[in-house]
């Protein structure tokens, strides 16, 4: 089936920078999602983007889906503490399916 | 409204034993998946159910792991005989019919010892 690769695995950043997370596919996704999981918690839904170029922004989260819908990108500007936890794509794990295929993960690490 | 319900939030038990969690979707969700998520292997997608009816299980990772939908409110995953290689945070997630968006509950960390 399909699979979704995310990198960087981590990312440390200092309060107040910016972070972003990739994800990417060897074939074309018809949607993507993402999830941000706080440590000790559970992941819970973001965004999804369906249309080729599609951009999206959540206050200081900007997610882009790629023209060729085979790449993704999550921007957090001016990263705060509350922002910490592990950030998932996921993708479906074939054509139009249903059933998920989710990245590992970007963990950001914000230091004070 | 109450999300995805799993109980119990922690279970400690010896290898051999049988283990079930439990899982209670959002009302009027007909999807609910059940998943795996370890530092190694990252989030397993184990079963997917839809309207009841297990759809896909080729995530179940061998003969030990089973599980059940009775009814649109209730789910099962049983582990019998559990092994220490199991132990894991394992999550239950709802959809809403069309939509792929998933909830996920609060997971039930094993740990068999």
């Amino acid at each position: 089936g399909q699979q979704v690769m995310q990198i960087p695995q981590y990312q440390h950043v200092q309060e107040g920078e910016d972070f972003t997370t990739y994800c990417n596919s060897s074939t074309t996704l018809s949607n993507i999602q993402w999830y941000k999981q706080r440590p000790g918690g559970h992941p819970v839904f973001l965004i999804q983007l369906v249309k080729s170029g599609e951009v999206k922004k959540q206050k200081r989260l900007t997610f882009q889906f790629g023209e060729a819908k085979k790449n993704s990108s999550l921007h957090i500007t001016a990263t705060q503490t509350t922002d910490v936890g592990t950030y998932f794509c996921a993708g479906p794990a074939s054509g139009g399916s249903y059933i998920p295929t989710f990245g590992r993960g970007t963990s950001l690490i914000v230091h004070p | 409204d109450a999300g995805v319900i799993q109980s119990p939030r922690h279970e400690v038990t010896e290898m051999g034993q049988e283990v079930t969690l439990r899982c209670k979707p959002i009302s009027g969700h007909n999807s609910l998946f059940w998943y795996r998520q370890t530092m190694m292997r990252g989030l397993e997608l184990l079963i997917y159910f839809n309207n009841n009816v297990p759809i896909d299980d080729s995530g179940m990772p061998e003969d030990r792991f089973s599980a059940k939908m009775p009814n649109a409110s209730f789910s099962t995953l049983k582990i019998q005989p559990s092994e220490p290689r199991d132990s894991a945070v394992y999550f239950c997630a709802s959809s809403p019919s069309g939509r792929r968006e998933q909830f996920f509950g609060p997971g039930t960390r094993l740990t068999v010892l």
